[in-house]
């Protein structure tokens, strides 16, 4: 069984930093992209990024390039999401996904990350 | 960048009525993904590629469209469709998936 399960998330405060970690089972972890989406309150979902099978290609939206950085451990079947310069904005549930021949074809349950003082 | 509006916002619909979720690209685009999200879940895939359905999706559900226009389909409403639907595209330039902002079916 295919599993996805997001770590990290919480309140953290204006301007800091957050590490969110996806650990992936049941597939072989080394064979996929995975990407990162998340979606703030209330609102639909906004691609992060993703990043290929070795880690050699790694694609951002635009507007989070500069302030979070996506990488993955094949070793360890986990996929990281490291965020920083956290403003209120950046509020939100975070999903990590599985790329494959089918497109996000599996999500984790999503873990929720609060930007509050 | 591709832009995908999706339309209408929110629906109502009744059960055993045809329901058309529509979503609009700003350039002509080659398929589209669709996913469904229900409330307090994690989003599934539910369509891809235009118009397959996703393992475990009751074929009530189609897709179909070109160019800059794409529609999911339920055929008659049931209770369980009740739910965020969200188109999806991929652009090469710059490389980003781009979601629409989506189509929230509620039940009447």
């Amino acid at each position: 069984e295919v599993k996805l399960v997001e770590s990290g998330g919480g309140l953290v405060q204006p301007g800091r930093s957050l590490k969110l970690s996806c650990a992936a089972s049941g597939f072989n972890f080394n064979d996929y992209w995975m990407g990162w989406v998340r979606q703030a309150p209330g609102k639909g979902l906004e691609w992060i990024g993703e990043i290929n099978k070795d880690s050699s290609t790694i694609n951002y939206t635009p507007s989070l390039k500069d302030k979070f950085t996506i990488s993955r451990d094949n070793a360890q079947n986990t996929l990281y999401l490291q965020m920083s310069k956290l403003g209120s904005e950046d509020t939100a549930i975070y999903y990590c996904a599985r790329e494959g021949e089918l497109p996000f074809d599996y999500w984790g349950q999503g873990v929720m990350v609060t930007v509050s003082s | 960048e591709i832009v995908l509006t999706q339309s209408p916002t929110t629906m109502a619909a009744s059960p055993g009525e045809k329901v058309t979720l529509t979503c609009r690209a700003s350039s002509s685009v080659s398929y589209m993904h669709w996913y469904q999200q229900k409330s307090g879940a994690s989003p599934k895939l539910w369509i891809y590629d235009t118009s397959n359905r996703a393992s475990g999706v009751p074929n009530r559900f189609s897709g179909s469209g070109s160019g800059t226009s794409y529609s999911l389909t339920i055929s008659s409403m049931e209770t369980e469709d009740a739910a965020t639907y969200y188109c999806q595209q991929w652009s090469s330039n710059p490389p980003t998936w781009t979601f629409g902002g989506g189509t929230k079916l509620e039940l009447k």
